[in-house]
């Protein structure tokens, strides 16, 4: 089974700008995540979606949203970058409603970088 | 929300020592997990723990569930080069079922 892929993996934009992030997850799993990574704070939950829904979301201003498409692959979206949004961006996708639901696997992330 | 203490934050070994690093919470988890992580990387899982008490090993590497459901341990033995990197220790919070990590155990192994 092919892993967690995510596109691009590293991006370069300037502050103002927008970006999107594309995530497919593994094959058969329906739940995909996205997670903020900076050297200070650690992994932070962006938010979770599950056939198409949002599930869950974390403490992030409306700048960031995602959404799934029917196949399970997930983009999230950054408008208006700020310097503080550069971060590694970490997909990762669990099988929801298996006796294994928690097992979460992580794609190699998005560096974006905003000059 | 519900939070993951880890500890220590960082860690400096020789190579061949055991090391050994806790997770814990002021709530009560279902499931814990450890991931390691390699630098410019996504967390890789392993080893993912499901009830009070248990005890589950992947190669060098052991891992426990706390009885009390607040903590877990994970242990690597005989610790070789290919061990650094960064230790997470994460779960499911009970409200919603996100799971949320630790900041994280960063490994260091002198030469």
């Amino acid at each position: 089974k092919a892993g967690v892929t995510q596109t691009p993996r590293y991006l370069i934009k300037t502050r103002g700008q927008q970006v999107t992030l594309s995530c497919s997850p593994i094959s058969g799993h329906r739940s995909v995540s996205w997670y903020q990574q900076t050297p200070g704070q650690g992994l932070q939950f962006l938010f979770e979606y599950f056939s198409e829904t949002q599930r869950n979301k974390g403490n992030f201003p409306g700048r960031f949203s995602g959404r799934q498409f029917s196949n399970s692959r997930s983009e999230m979206n950054v408008s208006t970058l700020e310097l503080g949004d550069s971060a590694l961006y970490l997909c990762a996708s669990r099988p929801l409603g298996s006796p294994t639901q928690n097992e979460q696997f992580f794609g190699p992330g998005t560096r974006l970088t905003v000059l | 929300g519900q939070q993951l203490n880890q500890s220590p934050q960082s860690m400096f070994i020789q190579e061949g020592e055991d090391v050994s690093m806790n997770c814990t919470s002021s709530s009560i988890f279902n499931t814990w997990l450890w991931y390691k992580q390699d630098p410019g990387e996504g967390p890789v899982l392993l080893i993912a723990l499901y009830k009070a008490g248990e005890l589950t090993s992947n190669g060098r590497l052991t891992a426990q569930f706390g009885i009390t459901r607040k903590d877990s341990f994970l242990n690597i033995s005989a610790s070789i080069p290919s061990d650094v990197g960064i230790y997470f220790c994460a779960g499911p919070e009970y409200r919603d079922d996100k799971i949320i990590f630790g900041k994280g155990t960063r490994l260091h192994i002198l030469p």
